[in-house]
Protein backbone atom coordinates (compact mmCIF):
# COMPACT_ATOMS: atom_id res chain seq x y z
CA UNK A 1 0.00 0.00 0.00
CA UNK A 2 0.42 3.57 0.26
CA UNK A 3 3.25 4.54 2.89
CA UNK A 4 5.23 7.92 3.77
CA UNK A 5 8.37 7.19 5.82
CA UNK A 6 10.43 9.76 7.84
CA UNK A 7 13.72 9.95 9.37
CA UNK A 8 13.01 9.72 13.40
CA UNK A 9 13.60 12.51 15.52
CA UNK A 10 14.61 14.68 17.67
CA UNK A 11 16.49 16.49 15.25
CA UNK A 12 18.65 18.61 17.63
CA UNK A 13 20.46 21.58 15.81
CA UNK A 14 21.84 24.77 16.47
CA UNK A 15 20.68 28.69 15.46
CA UNK A 16 22.28 29.39 12.00
CA UNK A 17 22.98 25.07 11.13
CA UNK A 18 21.57 23.49 7.96
CA UNK A 19 18.74 21.40 8.30
CA UNK A 20 17.69 17.78 6.30
CA UNK A 21 14.73 16.06 7.08
CA UNK A 22 14.30 12.92 5.34
CA UNK A 23 11.51 12.06 3.90
CA UNK A 24 10.84 8.57 1.53
CA UNK A 25 7.52 7.38 -0.06
CA UNK A 26 6.33 4.21 -1.39
CA UNK A 27 3.58 4.54 -3.68
CA UNK A 28 1.95 3.62 -7.09
CA UNK A 29 1.25 6.53 -9.83
CA UNK A 30 1.95 10.23 -9.34
CA UNK A 31 0.84 11.66 -5.77
CA UNK A 32 1.39 14.84 -4.88
CA UNK A 33 3.82 15.57 -1.60
CA UNK A 34 3.76 18.00 1.28
CA UNK A 35 5.75 18.89 4.32
CA UNK A 36 3.01 20.13 6.69
CA UNK A 37 4.57 21.86 10.42
CA UNK A 38 2.89 21.49 13.89
CA UNK A 39 3.83 24.19 16.31
CA UNK A 40 2.92 22.61 20.24
CA UNK A 41 -0.98 21.93 20.79
CA UNK A 42 -1.82 23.63 17.34
CA UNK A 43 -3.12 22.19 14.34
CA UNK A 44 -1.53 21.22 10.96
CA UNK A 45 -0.19 23.84 8.73
CA UNK A 46 1.07 23.09 5.15
CA UNK A 47 4.94 24.17 4.57
CA UNK A 48 4.95 23.65 0.99
CA UNK A 49 4.32 21.27 -1.88
CA UNK A 50 4.85 19.54 -5.06
CA UNK A 51 2.44 17.82 -7.34
CA UNK A 52 4.82 16.53 -10.02
CA UNK A 53 8.36 14.74 -10.99
CA UNK A 54 10.86 17.46 -10.43
CA UNK A 55 8.75 20.13 -8.82
CA UNK A 56 10.71 21.92 -6.05
CA UNK A 57 8.40 23.62 -3.18
CA UNK A 58 9.43 26.65 -1.04
CA UNK A 59 8.12 28.48 1.54
CA UNK A 60 9.47 30.46 4.31
CA UNK A 61 13.41 29.35 3.63
CA UNK A 62 12.38 25.84 3.23
CA UNK A 63 12.67 23.83 0.50
CA UNK A 64 12.13 20.52 -0.95
CA UNK A 65 12.60 18.70 -4.62
CA UNK A 66 9.73 15.68 -5.61
CA UNK A 67 12.41 12.86 -6.91
CA UNK A 68 10.68 10.56 -8.56
CA UNK A 69 13.54 7.92 -9.88
CA UNK A 70 15.01 8.27 -5.65
CA UNK A 71 10.98 8.01 -4.87
CA UNK A 72 12.13 11.35 -1.56
CA UNK A 73 10.54 14.48 -1.05
CA UNK A 74 13.49 15.70 1.59
CA UNK A 75 13.30 18.83 3.44
CA UNK A 76 15.76 21.10 3.59
CA UNK A 77 16.92 24.85 5.07
CA UNK A 78 20.19 26.51 4.95
CA UNK A 79 19.96 28.35 8.27
CA UNK A 80 17.12 27.48 11.16
CA UNK A 81 16.18 29.63 13.77
CA UNK A 82 14.98 29.00 16.79
CA UNK A 83 11.49 29.61 16.11
CA UNK A 84 11.19 26.79 13.51
CA UNK A 85 10.92 23.93 16.48
CA UNK A 86 8.29 22.37 15.61
CA UNK A 87 6.95 19.22 14.78
CA UNK A 88 6.85 18.06 10.56
CA UNK A 89 5.20 15.79 8.93
CA UNK A 90 5.41 14.32 5.20
CA UNK A 91 2.50 13.28 3.61
CA UNK A 92 1.63 12.36 -0.04
CA UNK A 93 -1.95 12.17 -1.41
CA UNK A 94 -3.04 11.13 -5.05
CA UNK A 95 -6.50 13.27 -5.31
CA UNK A 96 -8.88 12.27 -7.75
CA UNK A 97 -11.48 9.26 -6.04
CA UNK A 98 -8.99 8.29 -2.93
CA UNK A 99 -8.56 12.07 -2.08
CA UNK A 100 -6.98 11.53 1.45
CA UNK A 101 -3.51 12.30 2.66
CA UNK A 102 -1.35 9.72 4.03
CA UNK A 103 1.23 10.72 6.72
CA UNK A 104 4.42 10.28 8.24
CA UNK A 105 5.00 9.80 12.25
CA UNK A 106 6.54 13.49 12.39
CA UNK A 107 10.07 14.69 12.99
CA UNK A 108 10.74 16.76 15.94
CA UNK A 109 12.86 19.39 15.41
CA UNK A 110 14.53 21.18 18.47
CA UNK A 111 16.68 24.70 17.70
CA UNK A 112 19.28 25.79 20.38
CA UNK A 113 19.89 29.45 20.25
CA UNK B 1 -11.54 35.09 7.43
CA UNK B 2 -12.21 31.68 5.77
CA UNK B 3 -10.61 28.29 8.44
CA UNK B 4 -12.20 25.26 10.11
CA UNK B 5 -12.61 25.74 13.40
CA UNK B 6 -12.93 22.91 15.82
CA UNK B 7 -14.69 22.90 19.14
CA UNK B 8 -13.82 22.63 22.40
CA UNK B 9 -10.32 23.10 22.32
CA UNK B 10 -10.04 20.89 25.70
CA UNK B 11 -12.71 18.03 26.66
CA UNK B 12 -13.27 15.84 29.27
CA UNK B 13 -15.20 12.59 29.67
CA UNK B 14 -16.23 10.41 32.16
CA UNK B 15 -15.98 6.41 31.19
CA UNK B 16 -18.67 5.18 28.90
CA UNK B 17 -19.88 8.60 28.04
CA UNK B 18 -19.93 9.27 24.45
CA UNK B 19 -18.44 12.49 23.73
CA UNK B 20 -19.09 14.62 19.69
CA UNK B 21 -16.24 17.36 18.45
CA UNK B 22 -17.75 19.66 16.53
CA UNK B 23 -16.04 20.80 13.35
CA UNK B 24 -16.85 23.77 11.07
CA UNK B 25 -15.77 25.19 7.84
CA UNK B 26 -16.21 28.16 5.58
CA UNK B 27 -14.02 27.57 2.98
CA UNK B 28 -16.50 25.50 0.81
CA UNK B 29 -15.24 22.48 0.36
CA UNK B 30 -16.61 19.26 -0.28
CA UNK B 31 -13.85 16.62 1.34
CA UNK B 32 -13.66 16.96 5.65
CA UNK B 33 -11.28 14.30 7.57
CA UNK B 34 -10.90 13.38 10.97
CA UNK B 35 -7.34 12.56 12.09
CA UNK B 36 -6.44 11.04 15.64
CA UNK B 37 -2.98 12.17 16.90
CA UNK B 38 -1.15 10.59 19.94
CA UNK B 39 1.92 11.50 21.56
CA UNK B 40 4.76 10.55 19.71
CA UNK B 41 2.85 9.09 16.70
CA UNK B 42 1.85 10.31 13.09
CA UNK B 43 -1.74 10.94 11.75
CA UNK B 44 -4.42 8.33 11.88
CA UNK B 45 -7.51 8.59 9.48
CA UNK B 46 -10.74 7.98 11.26
CA UNK B 47 -13.16 8.71 9.18
CA UNK B 48 -13.78 11.09 5.91
CA UNK B 49 -15.92 12.29 3.72
CA UNK B 50 -16.21 13.47 -0.03
CA UNK B 51 -19.75 14.89 -0.42
CA UNK B 52 -22.42 15.91 1.80
CA UNK B 53 -24.60 11.99 3.36
CA UNK B 54 -21.50 9.98 2.34
CA UNK B 55 -18.73 9.11 4.33
CA UNK B 56 -15.98 6.25 4.70
CA UNK B 57 -14.03 4.37 7.20
CA UNK B 58 -10.62 5.48 7.82
CA UNK B 59 -7.68 3.06 9.49
CA UNK B 60 -9.20 3.03 12.91
CA UNK B 61 -13.06 3.55 12.67
CA UNK B 62 -14.08 1.22 15.55
CA UNK B 63 -15.78 3.13 18.38
CA UNK B 64 -16.35 6.13 16.55
CA UNK B 65 -19.23 7.95 14.67
CA UNK B 66 -19.77 10.60 12.14
CA UNK B 67 -22.51 12.23 10.51
CA UNK B 68 -21.77 14.73 7.03
CA UNK B 69 -25.80 16.26 7.03
CA UNK B 70 -24.60 19.58 5.97
CA UNK B 71 -21.40 20.61 4.16
CA UNK B 72 -19.94 22.94 6.47
CA UNK B 73 -19.66 20.32 9.19
CA UNK B 74 -18.61 16.96 10.37
CA UNK B 75 -18.91 16.36 13.70
CA UNK B 76 -16.90 13.08 15.29
CA UNK B 77 -18.68 11.01 18.37
CA UNK B 78 -16.52 9.68 20.42
CA UNK B 79 -18.33 6.66 21.65
CA UNK B 80 -18.11 4.40 25.13
CA UNK B 81 -16.95 1.12 22.34
CA UNK B 82 -13.83 3.27 22.47
CA UNK B 83 -11.44 1.99 24.80
CA UNK B 84 -8.83 4.62 24.87
CA UNK B 85 -10.15 8.14 23.71
CA UNK B 86 -7.51 10.27 25.36
CA UNK B 87 -5.91 11.74 21.95
CA UNK B 88 -5.54 14.94 20.20
CA UNK B 89 -8.16 15.10 17.55
CA UNK B 90 -7.64 16.69 14.42
CA UNK B 91 -10.30 18.08 11.79
CA UNK B 92 -9.21 18.84 8.29
CA UNK B 93 -10.91 19.63 4.64
CA UNK B 94 -9.89 19.73 0.88
CA UNK B 95 -11.74 20.84 -2.09
CA UNK B 96 -12.32 17.47 -2.88
CA UNK B 97 -11.55 15.22 -6.07
CA UNK B 98 -12.20 18.19 -8.22
CA UNK B 99 -9.53 20.36 -6.58
CA UNK B 100 -6.16 20.77 -5.50
CA UNK B 101 -4.88 17.98 -3.05
CA UNK B 102 -3.45 19.52 -0.04
CA UNK B 103 -6.01 19.67 3.07
CA UNK B 104 -6.28 22.68 5.43
CA UNK B 105 -6.60 21.62 9.42
CA UNK B 106 -8.41 22.50 12.26
CA UNK B 107 -6.41 23.88 15.84
CA UNK B 108 -7.72 20.55 17.36
CA UNK B 109 -9.09 19.26 20.10
CA UNK B 110 -7.26 17.53 22.94
CA UNK B 111 -9.89 14.63 24.64
CA UNK B 112 -9.08 13.27 28.42
CA UNK B 113 -10.85 10.35 30.06
CA UNK B 114 -11.20 11.43 33.69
Amino acid sequence: GNSVTQMEGPVTLSEEAFLTINCTYTATGYPSLFWYVQYPGEGLQLLLKATKADDKGSNKGFEATYRKETTSFHLEKGSVQVSDSAVYFCALNYGGATNKLIFGTGTLLAVQP
Amino acid sequence: DGGITQSPKYLFRKEGQNVTLSCEQNLNHDAMYWYRQDPGQGLRLIYYSQIVNDFQKGDIAEGYSVSREKKESFPLTVTSAQKNPTAFYLCASNPGIRGNTEAFFGQGTRLTVV
